[in-house]
């Protein structure tokens, strides 16, 4: 079964509001979760390591006031997209520390 | 930086065998990972290399040579629903530990009968 949970799967909103979705370890703890991003007929982007107990890693060209993470506890990290516009709808994907295992992803769809 | 080439589409008869390859150019390598992807689904776990050589696993083969910045995936006995986008992906030790996969472009696989 699954070992990463991501909710929702899916996502319709208006521009301006916020989003969150979750990562959820199942069966493991977490110490680092990735966050990815994966626009159409793209490959996935590395949006940030997310790391329990401290702030995230962004990579370069992320906002990271735009793109909130928390990472409480160490089965689950959160991704706040803050302000959405119609450029953020993406496929927003997690993974757990092991590269073995992504969650099923989230669809956002900005409108 | 990091870069990754793999060919961008590919075509393949069912029951055939076809290699997909990747190049790469990187610093800090610590392990390429090979993924396939359905359209509208998350990445799914191939094959991990972190050595020169082969690595086997049922229908699904991995070879890498870290010297040429060389890797290929080999799907042997091809069948439609192999038909998917296939991502390689660098893992590379980050300066103050800790490690990231930067992903290629996929390739997209199309089994036809």
């Amino acid at each position: 079964g699954a070992v990463v949970s991501q909710h929702p799967s899916r996502v319709i909103c208006k521009s301006g509001t916020s989003v969150k979705i979750e990562c959820r370890s199942l069966d493991f703890q977490a110490t680092t979760m990735f966050w990815y991003r994966q626009f159409p007929k793209q490959s996935l982007m590395l949006m940030a390591t997310s790391n329990e107990g401290s702030k995230a890693t962004y990579e370069q060209g992320v906002e990271k006031d735009k793109f909130l993470i928390n990472h409480a506890s160490l089965t689950l990290s959160t991704l706040t997209v803050t302000s959405a516009h119609p450029e953020d709808s993406s496929f927003y994907i997690c993974s757990a520390s092991d590269e073995q295992f992504f969650g099923p992803g989230t669809r956002l769809t900005v409108l | 930086g990091q870069n990754i080439d793999q060919p961008t589409e590919m075509t393949a008869t069912e029951g055939a065998i076809v290699q997909i390859n990747c190049t790469y150019q990187t610093s800090g390598f610590n392990g390429l990972f090979w993924y396939q992807q359905h359209a509208g689904e998350a990445p799914t776990f191939l094959s991990y290399n972190v050595l020169d050589g082969l690595e086997e696993k049922g229908r699904f083969s991995s070879f890498l040579s870290r010297s040429k910045g060389y890797s290929y995936l080999l799907l042997k006995e091809l069948q439609m629903k192999d038909s998917a986008s296939y991502l390689c992906a660098v893992r590379v030790l980050q300066r103050g530990g800790g490690n990231k996969l930067t992903f290629g472009t996929g390739t997209q696989l199309k089994v036809e009968l």
